[in-house]
């Protein structure tokens, strides 16, 4: 266990739908990195949020969004649902932006199905 | 752009089998390796990483893993596998400075007892 969580477990939304993924972060973490990980596939980077602000971002288009919250807890919001969206979403909470200098701890991800 | 390559998608040994996993990356500047590994059922977590020194890095658990520069490898290795090590195994890359990692596509360990 990494004290990192995730809601939810699963869900399944439609095509075009709209959906939010919760992440709570190890206590005393001030850094959420989001990742999707599609079937078969390794983690994507998604992007990062440093004490409130968007700390980087991979290759996702804008409709892939986020916020982080006063106690470091974070969202990610995806919008216009694409049957491609499909796959596991985690979160991993560290002490700071670099995975080098901080160890990143992943939470159990939330199975996302899109229909 | 970045990218990792684990070319192994599925191994499976006997117990006491040596194990190594191959990984390569392509990046032309200066890197920071890992080796992340997910137990069925449980978190990803980190098994060991490289950043500068020795190219021979031990992790938890007996892991070790050897970065050759010149053949963009970073191969995880383990002399002798249990049945717990059944996981799957994800090499990734950082950038030295940025602040996300790259994974390669995973590989899948069966250990048979």
């Amino acid at each position: 266990e990494t004290g990192v969580t995730q809601s939810p477990t699963h869900l399944i939304k439609t095509r075009g739908q709209q959906v939010t993924l919760r992440c709570s972060s190890q206590s005393g973490h001030n850094t959420v990195s989001w990742y999707q990980q599609a079937l078969g596939q390794g983690p994507q980077f998604i992007f990062q949020y440093y004490r409130e602000e968007e700390n980087g971002r991979g290759n996702f288009p804008p409709r892939f969004s986020g916020l982080q919250f006063p106690n470091y807890s974070s969202e990610l919001n995806v919008n216009a649902l694409e049957l491609d969206d499909s796959a596991l979403y985690l979160c991993a909470s560290s002490l700071g932006g670099q995975p080098l200098l901080y160890e990143q701890y992943f939470g159990p991800g939330t199975r996302l199905t899109v229909t | 752009a970045q990218s990792v390559s684990q070319h192994n998608h599925h191994v499976i040994l006997s117990e006491a089998a040596s194990l190594e996993l191959g990984c390569n990356y392509s990046y032309g500047g200066t890197v920071n390796l890992f080796w992340y590994v997910q137990y069925p059922g449980q978190h990803l977590q980190l098994l060991l990483k490289y950043f500068s020194g020795d190219p021979l890095v031990k992790g938890i658990k007996g892991f070790e893993a050897e970065f050759i520069k010149s053949k963009f490898s970073f191969n995880l290795r383990k002399p002798s596998v249990q049945w717990s090590d059944t996981a799957e195994y994800f090499c990734a890359v950082s950038v030295t400075g940025a602040n996300n990692l790259f994974f390669g596509t995973g590989t899948r360990l069966t250990v048979i007892p």
